[in-house]
């Protein structure tokens, strides 16, 4: 397997713009976690789901975010509209939740710049 | 919200020597995790400790758990420059919830 698959790597994107952030986790893995990384905040859970549904979306910070997983093997992360503030590393992990004692594999995150 | 708190946040060592981190957390626990997270990269598995276990050996690592004082340490014996990196610890409460992470220490080894 190759890895959790994030697309793109780096977006660069004007203030009010729609972005859309791209996650395949690795195959078998029942549950999928978005994450967003800054300075200030360090590595903060948005949402996550299980079997591909939404379980807690309360760490997602405003409407102008949401997230979907349509199958077992896609995710998106979509904001609109984007702002300066959005301004992030955003990482997509997966694992087998509910097997003890599991980890957690990252993609290598979609830095996120709205200008 | 953070669960995990590392101590330091920032560590700079010789190569050789030995780099002890941190990480302390509030809820109870069914394991601890740390992470080693490259520059401009995504986090990658390290070592799992279960709530039943004090300590645990991995290569040059070691992981000790107090959960009487909710806290871990990390050591990394003879450090090398290829070490140089954020560590990071996550706590899994129940084996059915998401890792919470703390923010990290950086650690520089300096050749």
């Amino acid at each position: 397997d190759a890895g959790v698959i994030q697309s793109p790597r780096h977006e660069v994107t004007e203030m009010g713009q729609e972005v859309t952030l791209r996650c395949k986790p690795i195959s078998g893995h029942n549950s999928l976690f978005w994450y967003r990384q800054t300075m200030m905040r360090g590595l903060e859970l948005l949402i996550y789901f299980n079997n591909n549904v939404p379980i807690d979306d309360s760490g997602m910070p405003e409407d102008r975010f949401s997230a979907k997983m349509p199958n077992a093997s896609f995710s998106t992360l979509k904001i609109q509209p984007s702002e300066p503030r959005d301004s992030a590393v955003y990482f997509c992990a997966s694992s087998s939740l509910g097997q003890l004692n599991t980890e957690a594999f990252f993609g290598q995150g979609t830095r996120l710049t709205v200008v | 919200s953070q669960q995990g708190e590392e101590d330091p946040q920032a560590l700079s060592i010789q190569e050789g020597e030995n780099a002890t981190m941190n990480c302390s957390y509030k809820t109870s626990i069914n394991n601890l995790q740390w992470y080693r997270q490259n520059s401009g990269r995504g986090l990658v598995h390290l070592i799992l400790i279960r709530s039943n276990e004090r300590e645990k050996h991995s290569g040059r690592l070691r992981v000790t758990l107090d959960t009487s004082k909710k806290s871990s340490s990390l050591l990394i014996t003879a450090s090398r420059a290829a070490d140089t990196a954020s560590y990071f610890c996550a706590t899994d409460e129940s084996g059915n919830t998401p890792l919470v992470f703390g923010k990290g220490t950086r650690l520089s080894v300096i050749a």
